[in-house]
């Protein structure tokens, strides 16, 4: 059981450049969810779907798309980065919606 | 809207110290309540959690209470050790939110040997 696994686990890219996070998790959890993390600021849900064919916005979507490709993996895209968008992103999932298990996160600077 | 206030940090202890650290919450209703932890480098983990007034959490020697008179879920442990050091990170789900957790800002905890 690898649980939430995320790619690439650090990404450089230059202002306006497009990329897109992977996140996929083993566990059979119809939820999933993604997340940044900021210095000070704990972690802001970005994104998040409740079930398979689900989105809906979370407290910070701007500049970001998400797609539910199947129920294991929910991936998120920037379609062009800016230096705002430089963070730690941490994917999570979750069965019940109480208890979330979360990714190791991806580093991404923005230049 | 929902917010979770938490004690600033960064702490730093000695072993077998005590711990509190301080978190309070703001929401409607009867939010679910947990501490998550982050080791240094991965994701974060669930610690513990309560689901309702005076509900008491515990895991791994760690222990906070629900209380709804005062808004608070604060983490304590009787004697921490070196490999308590990480970020913690109180949170909460507001029934009726679509399972969003609301997260306090995070406290760096270093305990020296």
């Amino acid at each position: 059981n690898a649980g939430v696994t995320q790619t690439p686990k650090f990404q450089v890219l230059k202002t306006g450049q497009s990329m897109t996070l992977q996140c996929a998790q083993d566990m059979n959890h119809n939820s999933m969810y993604w997340y940044r993390q900021d210095p000070g600021m704990g972690l802001r849900l970005i994104y998040y779907s409740a079930s398979e064919g689900t989105t809906d916005k979370g407290e910070v979507p701007n500049g970001y798309n998400v797609s539910r490709l199947n129920k294991r993996e929910f991936s998120l895209r920037l379609e062009s980065a800016a230096p705002s968008q430089t963070s730690v992103y941490f994917c999570a999932s979750s069965d019940t919606g109480e208890t979330q298990y979360f990714g190791p996160g991806t580093r991404l600077l923005v230049l | 809207g929902d917010s979770v206030t938490q004690m600033e940090g960064p702490v730093t202890l000695s072993e077998e110290a005590f711990l509190t650290i301080n978190c309070t919450y703001t929401a409607t209703g009867y939010p679910s309540l947990f501490w998550y932890v982050q080791y240094p480098g991965e994701g974060l983990q669930l610690l513990l959690k309560a689901t309702k007034a005076d509900d008491k959490g515990s895991n791994k020697g760690f222990e906070a209470t629900y209380r709804k008179e005062t808004t608070s879920f604060h983490l304590e442990k009787g004697s921490v050790q070196v490999s308590d050091s990480a970020v913690y990170f109180c949170a909460l789900i507001r029934s009726g939110s679509a399972r969003q957790l609301t997260f306090g800002s995070g406290t760096q905890l270093t305990v020296l040997p």
